[in-house]
């Protein structure tokens, strides 16, 4: 089974600060894809950013990037000038059984922007 | 573009009552899924369903029956609520296979008394 490992429950940055979220998962897949979805108070889950696998570039969407680790499962999300609007709930999401797209979440890092 | 949408947004039930979480999507995407979020838990599935016609049993299927009506629409049955279905639930679909990104609705906040 897929497991998802989020070990900050809650983290804080101060606005225009940089701040990074970790994530780690295990997978027996070889090619496979990754995310980060945001969560905020709306409740409408967002997408962030998605990695691919077999691609070693990081992926960055503007403010966004990540720190993929292929052999050590790690899939770090770093956000850059950090902005009031960032504040949200972020869980990272490894995609297992690929072609069937079952997304396995992990439990979610709360993020308080500190003006 | 209304993207998913699900129905209703907020309910309250009493234990062994049912209902049913409706979901539609105008995306014309193939593979829907029903995910309940409950606090420090992060999102479980409860069913998926692949393409039109077919349904699968998700991390937590317990309790949930699952319909995919047609291409649009996969709804959610509760036969006989219990507290511990008192969870948010989140209806999303993705073009798939092979693309990843899942598009969420709002989510339905079902409280079951």
């Amino acid at each position: 089974a897929q497991t998802v490992t989020q070990s900050q429950p809650e983290m804080s940055v101060q606005e225009a600060e940089t701040v990074t979220l970790s994530c780690t998962y295990d997978t027996s897949e070889s090619d496979y894809y990754l995310f980060w979805y945001k969560q905020p108070p709306s409740r409408q889950m967002i997408l962030v950013i998605r990695q691919e696998a077999y691609k070693q570039q990081n992926a960055t969407e503007n403010r966004f990037s990540v720190n993929f680790q292929k052999a050590a499962k790690s899939f770090s999300l770093k956000i850059s000038d950090s902005q009031l609007g960032d504040a949200a709930m972020y869980f990272c999401a490894p995609l297992s059984n690929f072609g069937n797209e079952k997304l396995t979440f992990g439990t979610g890092t709360r993020l308080t922007i500190i003006p | 573009n209304a993207g998913v949408t699900q129905t209703p947004k907020f309910q309250v039930l009493k234990t062994g009552q049912s209902m049913t979480l409706q979901c539609a999507q105008d995306m014309n995407h193939n593979s829907m899924y029903w995910y309940r979020q409950d606090p420090g838990m992060g999102l479980r599935l409860i069913y998926y369903s692949a393409s039109e016609g077919t349904t699968d049993k998700g991390e937590v299927p317990n309790g949930y029956n699952v319909s995919r009506l047609n291409k649009r629409e996969f709804s959610l049955r509760l036969e006989s609520a219990a507290p511990s279905q008192t969870s948010v639930y989140f209806c999303a679909s993705t073009e798939g296979p092979n693309t990843g990104e899942l598009f969420f609705g709002e989510g339905s906040r079902l409280t079951v008394l």
